[in-house]
């Protein structure tokens, strides 16, 4: 199995509203990922997750709250939304040298 | 700041061969290459290390000069299922158990019948 599952894959939204973004792989990973792609942009990068410790946050607003549970997993928990906020959301997992992507979440705020 | 990819678009006619570079402002220790068609996951092509040879497989190969941090992807006798947009990703330094990486601005290939 060498796939990274996101779900939802379409998700709309108020700026009220809480929701949260899965992601699952089940390929012994230790590092998993969360980017934010805009349209015709390349993928930036959000959080990285290395042996279920948060290792990198790229200065990501407070709205956005990662979490993972276990090796498997990882969520990202989203509160208080802005329009601006809508995008592709990417997750990917490494064992290695290179990153499996998952085919995203399209988030919509409205 | 995101390395710059040249050209931003490009267009083919199936056969023909195409050269996408990929340049940062930064001393890189790894390029990465990725695809990506519309609506689905970026695809892993390959990487190439600082001090590492020119790598390839297939009809895809790359190579990096690390004096010009440059980068270049090159597409031998394209094929219709080469279309997407293809983005370098860079590492400035190696981290222990993951890859920091930066993505180029993008290059998208169409390829024709």
């Amino acid at each position: 199995d060498t796939e990274v599952t996101q779900t939802p894959k379409h998700l709309v939204m108020g700026m009220t509203n809480k929701k949260s973004l899965k992601c699952e792989q089940h390929m012994g990973h230790r590092a998993m990922y969360w980017y934010k792609q805009k349209a015709k942009k390349p993928p930036e990068l959000m959080f990285v997750y290395s042996y279920e410790k948060l290792s990198i946050n790229e200065s990501v607003p407070s709205r956005f709250s990662p979490e993972c549970p276990n090796s498997s997993l990882l969520n990202l928990h989203l509160h208080a939304l802005q329009p601006e906020d809508s995008a592709l959301y990417l997750c990917a997992s490494s064992q290695g040298q290179f990153q499996y992507f998952g085919a995203g979440t399209r988030l919509s705020v409205l | 700041q995101q390395p710059v990819q040249s050209p931003q678009a490009v267009i083919l006619r199936e056969g023909e061969d195409a050269v996408i570079n990929c340049s940062s402002s930064k001393a890189l220790y790894s390029v990465h290459w990725y695809r990506q068609k519309h609506g689905e996951a970026p695809i892993f092509l390959m990487i190439l290390l600082k001090g590492g040879e020119q790598k390839g497989h297939d009809k895809i190969s790359a190579s990096f000069n690390e004096k010009k941090q440059q980068s270049s992807l090159y597409l031998t006798a394209s094929q219709l299922s080469y279309s997407g947009t293809y983005f370098c990703g860079t590492e400035t330094g190696m981290n222990t158990g993951f890859q920091k990486l930066v993505f180029g601005t993008g290059t998208r290939l169409l390829v024709s019948p």
